[in-house]
């Protein structure tokens, strides 16, 4: 099976603009999540979706959205850049089945550098 | 409040010398423990995981973990490191009914020849 995927592995943005990050899942998978890792803060959650459905969501402003198509894809967007948003942000596919919702498989993730 | 803490933030081991990753936890009930791996430059990898039943679990790569009650821990080991363990380390939780994976802070793992 084909690993996850995420697009574009590099990006780089100035502030204020917007950028939207995608995922494919494994082939199978209905749950994607989504992380944000930078060396001050770890690795903190997004959200998650399930089905088309956001089944979870962490603590980032609203400019975090994301959306998942009916194919399990998925994808971020983040609205009006700021300096802290520069990040490696990582997408996670697992079934998604109660209690093996933990069992992620990640993409090398998407670095993006807001200048 | 609830809560995954690795107290250690980096390590350093020998090659071939024993190794103890420390992973405690702090919810209401026994969350569903895991543990996962990031090499350089890469996404996170999947170690192991504990659900139930035996308090100790194998995993990939020659690691095990051992889940503890009455201490509230899920600490990793590995009898013996290679180079190639040299890597971040993250104990992550989830509790049942709530599918959000909860990350520690990660202990970075050196090894020296």
């Amino acid at each position: 099976k084909a690993g996850v995927t995420q697009t574009p592995r590099y990006l780089i943005k100035t502030r204020g603009q917007q950028v939207t990050l995608s995922c494919s899942p494994i082939s199978g998978h209905r749950s994607v999540s989504w992380y944000q890792q930078t060396p001050g803060q770890g690795l903190q959650f997004l959200f998650e979706y399930f089905s088309e459905t956001q089944r979870n969501k962490g603590n980032f402003p609203g400019r975090f959205s994301g959306r998942q198509f009916s194919n399990s894809r998925s994808e971020m967007n983040v609205s009006t850049l700021e300096l802290g948003d520069s990040a490696l942000y990582l997408c996670a596919s697992s079934t998604g089945t109660s209690g093996r919702a933990g069992e992620q498989f990640f993409g090398p993730g998407t670095r993006l550098t807001v200048l | 409040a609830q809560s995954v803490t690795q107290p250690d933030i980096h390590i350093t081991v020998s090659e071939g010398a024993s190794l103890e990753l420390r992973c405690n936890y702090s919810y209401g009930a026994t969350p569903y423990l895991f543990w996962y791996v990031q090499s350089p430059g890469q996404g996170l990898q999947l170690l192991l995981k504990y659900f139930s039943g035996d308090t100790l679990v194998q995993g990939i790569k020659g690691f095990e973990a051992e889940f503890k009650r009455s201490q509230s821990s899920f600490n990793l080991r590995k009898p013996s490191v290679h180079w190639s363990d040299a890597a971040e380390y993250f104990c992550a939780v989830v509790i049942f009914g709530n599918e959000k994976l909860t990350f520690g802070t990660g202990t970075r793992l050196t090894i020296i020849p």
